[in-house]
């Protein structure tokens, strides 16, 4: 049983087109996440929803948009997408904000930007 | 958060225990220590976390010195499958926004 999956594992992709990353959780958790993991392999946070409201929104370009239509999805977004934008992108789920929860990351979408 | 201080890479003997350290100088009362580790091409994996004490589980031992200033995870019989990348990373509990901050990591490379 998957905990956290992700679609698609790849996706290849031109400049300036919108794409979309889907994510979901069958752990029942209540906060999602995603992030980012740069060809240097430093993973950042992107976003983070708890019960599908935005509590974490960091410096990301106003291009990637998540959106959660409920507590077991959170999809990303990408608008006029940029050379810049390739990388992994890993979404994360936990049973609720804060600590001491552990957060349990889907397998990856490797986005590559041509 | 406290900034975390851990070798770039590591080797261990297949079946030996593998000690991977962690210095967290800066640790503050409220700040959990978190181990997660990332094998090649897939997403990160929890592994254990500890606040004061030490904690084990079905995969790992976590060591935290008194002062907390440093902790050791211990993998107590390697096997290849354990090569990854070791993040230690220390979380402050603030409301409603506490995101793993995931640094370089030791790269655990388990030898035959």
């Amino acid at each position: 049983d998957t905990a956290v999956s992700q679609t698609p594992k790849y996706l290849v992709t031109q400049m300036g087109n919108d794409k979309s990353i889907k994510c979901e959780q069958n752990l029942g958790h209540d906060t999602m996440y995603w992030y980012k993991q740069d060809s240097k392999k430093f993973l950042k946070i992107m976003f983070s929803y708890n019960n599908k409201e935005l509590i974490i929104n960091e410096t990301v370009p106003n291009r990637f948009s998540p959106k959660s239509p409920d507590k077991a999805h959170l999809n990303l977004h990408i608008n006029s997408l940029e050379l810049g934008d390739s990388a992994v992108y890993f979404c994360a789920s936990s049973p609720g904000v804060g600590l001491p929860y552990e957060q349990y990351f889907g397998p990856g979408t490797r986005l590559t930007v041509t | 958060d406290a900034k975390t201080t851990q070798p770039t890479s590591m080797d261990c003997a297949e079946g030996r225990a593998a000690n991977l350290p962690c210095n967290h100088s800066t640790i503050s009362g409220n700040e959990y220590v978190y181990w997660y580790r990332q094998i090649h091409s897939q997403g990160p994996q929890y592994i254990i976390h500890g606040l004061k004490n030490n904690e084990t589980n079905e995969m790992a031992s976590l060591i935290i010195t008194e002062d907390r200033k440093s902790s050791t995870l211990i993998l107590p019989h390697a096997t290849l499958r354990d090569t990854a990348v070791y993040y230690c990373i220390v979380r402050v509990e603030i409301s409603g926004n506490t995101p793993l901050v995931f640094g370089k990591g030791t790269r655990l490379s388990v030898i035959a």
